[in-house]
């Protein structure tokens, strides 16, 4: 199993570029959400999505876009990257949902590092 | 909106002394509690995670925390902490789908 595969690791983007961060799992879980982390701010919640077809938004969500068409993937879109969007993000998931997800950790990929120049 | 408190942004210690992180949540619910730690440069590992039961809760590496339901806490413990346990660490609170994160705690241990 590879977990959870995120690309790029790295991007650097012009202010209002779009690109999309991919993130796909092999482990069937049906639970996958996009965090950033910011130095002092932690890891804060973007959108999640629990499963195919259904997503919902975080703490974070304006200026990203999700859609989940697969179990697998769960892309993050920026339609027009602002310097406010440099950070580090970190594609997650987990088995199980709502209640059936207690007693289930994330498993986190290894983060793209995005530059928004 | 539920939150996650993380009181320490940065510990140094020496090694061998001991380590109690601090976290408290705000959510008055049922909820599942979570402490990561990440090492520089790589991604978040599980150390421990409370579901239910004994509240002291043990994970690992030697690392242990105990949820006081009263006070709302699931402060991170260690009785003697190797230079290899410099990294951030993040608790982190569950409920249904939604997980929330503190701000984080940087540990560094001086040999």
């Amino acid at each position: 199993n590879a977990g959870v595969t995120q690309t790029p690791k790295f991007q650097v983007l012009k202010t209002g570029q779009s690109m999309t961060l991919q993130c796909a799992q092999d482990m069937n879980h049906e639970y996958m959400s996009w965090y950033r982390q910011d130095p002092g701010m932690g890891l804060r919640l973007i959108h999640y999505s629990v499963g195919a077809g259904i997503t919902d938004q975080g703490e974070v969500p304006n200026g990203y876009n999700v859609s989940r068409s697969t179990t697998e993937d769960f892309p993050l879109r920026l339609l027009s990257a602002a310097p406010s969007q440099t950070s580090v993000y970190f594609c997650a998931s987990s088995k199980g949902v709502g209640t059936r997800s207690y007693n289930s950790p994330l498993h986190f990929g290894n983060g793209t590092r995005l530059t928004v120049t | 909106a539920q939150s996650v408190s993380q009181h320490n942004h940065h510990v140094i210690l020496s090694e061998a002394a001991s380590l109690e992180l601090g976290c408290n949540y705000s959510y008055g619910g049922t909820v599942n509690l979570f402490w990561y730690v990440q090492y520089p440069g790589q991604h978040l590992q599980l150390l421990l995670k409370y579901f239910s039961g004994d509240p002291l809760v043990k994970g690992i590496k030697g690392f242990e925390a105990e949820f006081i339901k009263s006070k709302f806490s699931f402060n991170l413990r260690k009785p003697s902490v190797q230079w290899s346990d410099t990294a951030e660490y993040f608790c982190a609170v569950k409920r249904s789908n939604d997980m929330r994160f503190g701000a984080g705690t940087r540990l560094t241990v001086k040999p």
